[in-house]
């Protein structure tokens, strides 16, 4: 059965940077697009961007360009997302999602990464 | 960017009820519009894709309809397990509606 399983919560300084992983299982990992979303508390869901593992193609959300880097391992099958510059603004939970094959909904969620930014 | 707009923000309703939440999109997605139930602490669960499609494993009183902007989601016979946030989203370029809070009366 297809699997993400995420990396544990950080709690990270103020204008440091942090990198976040998604660990991929039960399917062919450089098949699908890898998204990832964020969800502040209480708030919505925001998406970020995709990876396409394959080939390492990506597409940003305008809103975090410079802000979120995301890369994927094809050994490993995991994916993994750097954000920079950290401010309060960036403390939430964030998921990676994988699509749906034929279309982009997000078929299979990890659990989610909490990040917290506090000096 | 297309925006979402759901409706209500939050709902109360009782055991056996049915629920609509309906979400309106800034212009035609074409039914690409998927359906999320997120409980508290957890991750969002897929319910409903291409506006009308249900997920494996989802029960049938579970229903999504529309088109062009305008997109609904049903529950028929409310259960107690229903009580969370759902949210719409347009997988052109990915935005989500809101959420709606449903909790029992």
């Amino acid at each position: 059965q297809v699997q993400l399983q995420q990396s544990g919560a950080e709690l990270v300084k103020p204008g440091s940077s942090v990198k976040i992983s998604c660990k991929a299982s039960g399917y062919t990992f450089t098949s699908y697009d890898m998204h990832w979303i964020k969800q502040q508390p209480g708030n919505g869901l925001e998406w970020i961007g995709w990876i396409y593992p394959g080939n390492g193609n990506t597409k940003y959300n305008q809103k975090f360009n410079g802000k979120a880097t995301l890369t994927a391992d094809k050994s490993s099958s995991t994916a993994y997302m750097q954000l920079s510059s950290l401010t309060s603004e960036d403390s939430a939970v964030y998921f990676c999602a994988r699509d749906g094959g034929y279309s982009d909904f997000f078929a299979y969620w990890g659990q989610g990464t909490l990040v917290t930014v506090s000096s | 960017d297309i925006q979402m707009t759901q409706s209500p923000a939050s709902l109360s309703a009782s055991l056996g009820e049915t629920v609509t939440i309906e979400c309106r999109a800034s212009e035609d997605i074409y039914s690409n519009l998927a359906w999320y139930q997120q409980k508290p602490g957890n991750s969002p669960q897929l319910l409903i894709y291409d506006a009308n499609s249900l997920a494996d494993g989802v029960p049938s009183r579970f229903s999504g309809s529309g088109s062009g902007t305008q997109y609904s989601l049903k529950i028929n016979s409310l259960q107690s397990e229903d009580v969370a946030s759902y949210f719409c989203q347009q997988y052109n370029n990915y935005t989500f509606g809101a959420g709606t809070k449903l909790e029992l009366k």
